[in-house]
């Protein structure tokens, strides 16, 4: 079965500074989903990334596939106390042939901002 | 915009009773997906529905938890002799029914046994 392993665990950075997040799968990445979670709360989408050397970005957030399919990546430029929380990445465990949803997920890295 | 509403946001429960925890999805989204969270851990896929039709349970969805989707509207979870084990965060997902639509949570429902 497929597992995603994400790196660091956790992390407490200062504000202002960049930061990166990895996810690696066990096996190729068809839809690779990166989600926020604030702790007692649910899962806020961020990106979704499917083909290889995909890079997009979304404000101070950049994830990037690599082109193999099983590692992603997760830059935060300029770190905000608002950036805090718990960054989940999530895979489609369909073989590319059309997601069925069943997303699993990593452990989660806790990120902490220190103002 | 309605996001995915779940109900209740707490349950604390005796062992042994049953529970039944309500999702609304987002109105226009036709799949359904309930997983739990533990603490410390993502969340693990339980059930999924493609409007009515229950289409995948996880090995983790013993024969005491049952989901249903009448209508293909909202949906239920509903745990029967509920044990200390069941203690979680049980999020519901939706997304619409094209191929690699993100799935959008709810604020979950956190279960407490004593």
């Amino acid at each position: 079965s497929q597992e995603l392993e994400q790196s660091p665990q956790s992390l407490i950075v200062q504000e202002g500074k960049n930061l990166t997040i990895n996810c690696t799968s066990s096996k190729t990445l068809y839809g690779l989903y990166w989600y926020k979670q604030k702790y007692g709360e649910g899962l806020i989408f961020l990106m979704m990334l499917q083909k290889g050397g995909e890079e997009k970005s979304h404000e101070k957030i950049t994830a990037k596939l690599d082109e193999k399919k099983q590692q992603s990546s997760l830059h935060i430029t300029a770190s905000q106390p608002s950036h805090a929380g718990i960054y989940l990445c999530g895979a489609d465990t369909s073989l590319g042939g059309g997601s069925q949803g069943n997303l699993i997920f990593g452990k989660g890295t806790k990120l902490s901002v220190k103002p | 915009d309605t996001g995915v509403s779940q109900n209740p946001r707490h349950k604390i429960t005796k062992r042994g009773q049953n529970v039944t925890f309500r999702c609304d999805p987002i109105s226009e989204h036709n799949r359904l997906y309930w997983y739990r969270q533990t603490l410390g851990q993502g969340p693990e896929f339980l059930t999924y529905f493609q409007n009515e039709a229950q289409l995948e349970k996880s090995r983790l969805l013993s024969d005491r938890f049952s989901a249903e989707r009448p209508k293909g509207s909202f949906s239920t979870l509903e745990i029967q002799r509920t044990e200390q084990g069941d203690s979680a965060m049980y999020l519901c997902a939706s997304s619409g029914g094209t191929r690699y639509q993100p799935q959008h949570f709810g604020d979950g429902t956190r279960l407490s046994i004593l």
